[in-house]
């Protein structure tokens, strides 16, 4: 069965610091990847998108992908307030017609 | 706004109504995706449609039947509905076939509560 793991915090960072998201990936077949961005009460809200190995910079956005160690993170910059929400990540089945496996999401708390 | 939308945003029905949700995408898209949000879990799955076509079925149990009249509507007709099936239902998009083709695009999503 195909999972994506994510802790699901919360996780607290100061406001200014680097925020750093993990998530892992079970189907060694998957070869994109997504973070979203979902407020309480609100739909997933696109970030970032990866597809090779590496790392992709996104304004204050880095996401980085580990193929091998079946790994993608995403770093948040100059955390402001208003990045507190929840982040979710998600890899496709390979073949892009298949619809998304999403992990439970990361809460994400930035102090003021 | 993402090019997505839903109605209702908000749905109260008891267990032995029949009710849809409808979802319209005005991006292009010839994919369209179901999926639930239940507190404490991740999305989950429900349906695909590709080019109108339903690829997936996430063994989802029959009271719930999507509809796809084109790729640019979608629909889920409920009925005899459980407690269990209240959550948040999405409607998401995509264009398949392009780089980046997996990026899903979210509706705001229809709140349902089964009493």
């Amino acid at each position: 069965q195909k999972e994506v793991e994510q802790n699901s915090g919360p996780l607290s960072v100061p406001e200014g610091a680097i925020a750093s998201l993990n998530c892992t990936y079970s189907d060694r077949g998957s070869q994109s990847f997504f973070w979203y961005r979902q407020y309480s009460g609100k739909s997933p809200e696109l970030i970032m998108s990866i597809y090779s190995n590496g790392d992709k910079e996104d304004g204050r956005f880095t996401a980085q992908l580990n193929k091998a160690s079946q790994y993608v993170s995403l770093l948040i910059r100059d955390s402001q307030p208003s990045d507190s929400a929840t982040y979710l990540c998600a890899g496709d089945s390979g073949g892009g017609a298949d619809g998304l496996t999403f992990g439970k999401g990361t809460h994400l708390i930035i102090q003021p | 706004e993402t090019g997505v939308t839903q109605t209702p945003r908000h749905l109260v029905m008891g267990m032995t109504n029949k009710k849809s949700l409808k979802c319209e995408q005005h991006l292009g898209h010839n994919a369209m995706y179901w999926y639930k949000q239940s507190a404490k879990k991740p999305l989950e799955l429900m349906f695909v449609y590709n080019f109108k076509e339903q690829t997936e079925n996430n063994s989802v149990p029959s009271r719930f039947s999507p509809e796809c009249p084109n790729s640019s509507h979608l629909f889920l007709h409920l009925h005899t509905l459980q407690p269990e099936d209240s959550a948040l239902y999405l409607c998401a998009s995509s264009q398949l076939g392009r780089e980046g083709a997996d990026t899903q695009y979210f509706g705001p999503g229809t709140r349902l509560t089964v009493l």
